[in-house]
């Protein structure tokens, strides 16, 4: 069965509105989780990493006010995209980990966010 | 740095055909770990296998078969008799001994044609 449970998988919004994506770890603790998101007929590329508990790290070109990240638990992590805008339409997925590493990769199934 | 070369955008092929998709990397980690990823019109990724740095070995999983040369860092992906239902796009991915950030390439759209 599924071991990372994202929600919802998809979205549609207006511009100016925020969206939450929920991504949850279902079998073990996630200590860090990654948000990775995808635009259309690209690849997917790290958004930001963060530690429960701590703030989120973000890649180098990735607004920190406009996709705020939640991890205040080690089963739940959420992604906010703030006023959202048509630019912000893309596929996003959490990948949760295991502290001190992991033997395995696990992905969530992915929001598909469009802002009309 | 890390990086995962695919150098094949889209590949089209008819029904029963062989095809090879092309995975380059280029890492300075000793230990590491390379991935395959199917991902269908849903968005999903789907595991296809993982190789470590340590092991060479090719693998075949039904009509699928990998080989991994670290000698040239590739990681090719060949469905043998391709199906309509393989048509989806495919991502070479690389990560670190800890399973940290994934570098995705670039991915590779198959159409498979009846």
């Amino acid at each position: 069965g599924a071991v990372v449970s994202q929600h919802p998988s998809w979205v549609i919004c207006k511009s100016g509105t925020s969206v939450k994506i929920e991504c949850r770890s279902l079998d073990f603790q996630a200590t860090t989780m990654f948000w990775y998101r995808q635009f259309p007929k690209q690849s997917l590329m790290l958004m930001a990493t963060s530690n429960e508990g701590s703030k989120a790290t973000y890649e180098q070109g990735v607004e920190k006010d406009k996709f705020l990240i939640n991890h205040a638990s080690l089963t739940l992590s959420t992604l906010t995209v703030t006023s959202a805008h048509p630019e912000d339409s893309s596929f996003y997925i959490c990948s949760p980990t295991l502290q001190g590493g992991r033997t395995e990769a696990f992905f969530g199934q992915g929001t598909r966010l469009t802002v009309v | 740095a890390q990086k995962v070369t695919q150098a094949q955008t889209e590949i089209s092929v008819v029904e029963k055909e062989d095809v090879t998709l092309d995975c380059v990397y280029e890492t300075r980690d000793t230990t590491y770990y390379l991935f395959w990823y199917k991902q269908p019109p849903s968005g999903e990724l789907v595991f296809l296998i993982r190789r470590n740095s340590f092991d060479e070995q090719n693998e075949i999983s039904g009509r699928y078969s990998w080989n991994f040369q670290k000698s040239t860092s590739s990681f090719n992906f060949t469905i043998t008799a391709s199906q309509v239902v393989d048509s989806a796009v495919y991502f070479c991915a690389l990560t670190g001994w800890n399973f940290n950030k994934f570098y995705f390439g670039s991915g590779t759209k198959l159409n498979v044609k009846p």
